[in-house]
C-alpha cells in the first residue's frame, strides 16, 4: 500500500519570501510519480508540477520547484517569491503501476501568505 | 477549452433520495475517477474508470454506484444517500498512457445530505 503525508497542517509565509512545503511517502515500489495540486478557496484543484521516481534532476515549473530526496522518501514543494494569490491548500499525490494507477493523495497544507 | 465538468455543483437532499452527479470530458481522456473529499482526510478514490465499460472500486466505494457507458461520461450514483456522504466530490480524467500524465479535474460538487 501507499501512503502520503504532509505533516504541516498550516503554514504562514511572508509575501516574496520562499516557503517550503513537506511531503513523505511510503510505498514498495520503485517506478512512481509525485504530483503536487493546488486548491484555492474557490475549490478547483490545479496541477502544479511532476516529479518521476527515475528522474534525475528535480522538476521545476516556474516559481515551484520539487525538492525530491529519493533515499527518504521525501517530494517537498519549494515555492519562490510568495505572492497573495498562492493562498490556498496544497496537496502532494503519488501514483505507482503496482497499485493500479490509483492517485493516492496526502491530508493537505493550508499556505497563507501574508502581505 | 479542455476541461473536466461535473454537475450540479452545488446540491442538497435527504436522506434515501436518489441521485445523480454527471462528469463529462472532452479531451479523450480513457481513464476517469471519483474523488471524495474530507477535511484532514485529504482525497480519496471511490471508483474509477480504464476505460469504456471498465470500473473499479477505489478505496471508499461502498454507496456509491458508476458507469461507463461512453467513453467522455462517468456518471457517479447514489442510491440512497446517508448524511455521512456528505462531502465534496471531484471527477478527474487523464490519458491512460504515460506514468507523468497529470489528472484534470472538475470543479467540484458540494453535497449535503440531510
Amino acid at each position: 500500500a501507499q501512503k502520503i503525508t504532509q505533516t504541516q497542517p498550516g503554514m504562514f509565509v511572508q509575501e516574496k519570501e520562499a516557503v517550503t512545503l513537506d511531503c513523505t511517502y511510503d510505498t514498495s515500489d520503485q517506478s512512481y510519480g509525485l504530483f503536487w495540486y493546488k486548491q484555492p478557496s474557490s475549490g478547483e484543484m490545479i496541477f502544479l508540477i511532476y516529479q518521476g521516481s527515475y528522474d534525475e534532476q528535480n522538476a521545476t515549473e516556474g516559481r515551484y520547484s520539487l525538492n525530491f530526496q529519493k533515499a527518504r522518501k521525501s517530494a517537498n514543494l519549494v515555492i519562490s517569491a510568495s505572492q497573495l494569490g498562492d493562498s490556498a491548500m496544497y496537496f502532494c499525490a503519488m501514483r505507482s503501476n503496482n497499485a493500479g494507477n490509483m492517485l493516492t493523495f496526502g491530508g493537505g497544507t493550508r499556505l497563507m501568505v501574508k502581505p | 477549452e479542455a476541461q473536466v465538468t461535473q454537475n450540479p455543483r452545488y446540491l442538497i437532499t435527504v436522506t434515501g433520495k436518489k441521485l445523480t452527479v454527471t462528469c463529462s470530458q472532452n479531451m479523450n481522456h480513457e481513464y476517469m475517477s471519483w474523488y471524495r473529499q474530507d477535511p484532514g482526510l485529504g482525497l480519496r478514490q471511490i471508483y474509477y474508470s480504464m476505460n469504456v465499460e471498465v470500473t473499479d472500486k477505489g478505496d471508499v466505494p461502498e454507496g456509491y454506484k458508476v458507469s461507463r457507458k461512453e467513453k467522455r461520461n462517468f456518471p457517479l450514483i447514489l442510491e440512497s444517500p446517508s448524511p455521512n456522504q456528505t462531502s465534496l466530490y471531484f471527477c478527474a480524467s487523464r490519458i491512460s498512457q504515460g506514468p507523468n500524465s497529470p489528472l484534470h479535474f472538475g470543479n467540484g460538487t458540494r453535497l449535503t445530505v440531510t
